[in-house]
């Protein structure tokens, strides 16, 4: 069934070391989306691809970085420069009017701690 | 800069009774906005949408009040139920080609009690 797949659900990172979450989407959006959430900080916008081989910075874009060479996968990879990576990180895409709407579907999340 | 600012922070409603919740934005040339209903431990999922060409938008017990002169909308829960205890987002973006970014607001936990 379509949708947004993250992987993995939990990940644990040690001080130091650099960390990828997945992202994959059948549902033929053009644009995928990765999303911090913190609590009582709501979702912040960390990177965003509106078409293959082309992204942009969001407003917490320092200490990450991403790829887009598939349509489909948006990984993003979570640095050793990023001093507090312990959040729920979620995936979104969405699709232009003819793609089927403007909603945006969200993956259930990676919950990264750093140990 | 918070371009989507939600209140309250959190909201305690018996059963039975109307949950409001509100959204401020800033930026003029937002023209879809969208809440987002998120359980423990899952991702948001679109609950309601609307866009400034009308001023409120039902569907079953959730409706959406929009007020453009006032750059404000707000999510009425009518009936609330235990089963609608979670976390809502309002959010607001350029719709025009339905792929740009969405800006969140902070967020309201709902907690609907018996």
């Amino acid at each position: 069934d379509g949708g947004i797949t993250q992987s993995p659900k939990y990940l644990f990172r040690k001080e130091g070391q650099n960390v990828t979450l997945s992202c994959e989407q059948n549902l033929n959006h053009d644009a995928m989306y990765w999303y911090r959430q913190d609590p009582g900080q709501g979702l912040r916008l960390i990177y965003y691809s509106q078409i293959v081989n082309d992204f942009q910075k969001g407003d917490i874009a320092e200490g990450y970085s991403v790829s887009r060479e598939k349509k489909e996968s948006f990984p993003l990879t979570v640095t050793s420069a990023q001093k507090n990576p312990t959040a729920f990180y979620l995936c979104a895409s969405r699709g232009a009017p003819g793609q089927g709407g403007t909603e945006a579907f969200f993956g259930q999340g990676t919950r990264l701690t750093v140990v | 800069q918070q371009q989507v600012k939600q209140s309250p922070q959190s909201l305690i409603v018996q059963k039975g009774g109307i949950s409001i919740i509100n959204c401020a934005y800033e930026n003029t040339a937002f023209d879809y906005f969208p809440w987002y209903q998120q359980f423990p431990g899952k991702g948001p999922a679109l609950l309601i949408a609307i866009r400034p060409d009308v001023s409120e938008k039902k569907e079953g017990r959730f409706t959406i009040s929009f007020n453009k002169s006032a750059k404000q909308f707000s999510l009425h829960i009518m009936d609330s139920q235990p089963g609608d205890s979670a976390t809502y987002f309002c959010a607001a973006s350029r719709g025009h080609f339905g792929n740009e970014k969405l800006t969140f607001g902070t967020g309201t936990r709902l907690t609907i009690i018996p």
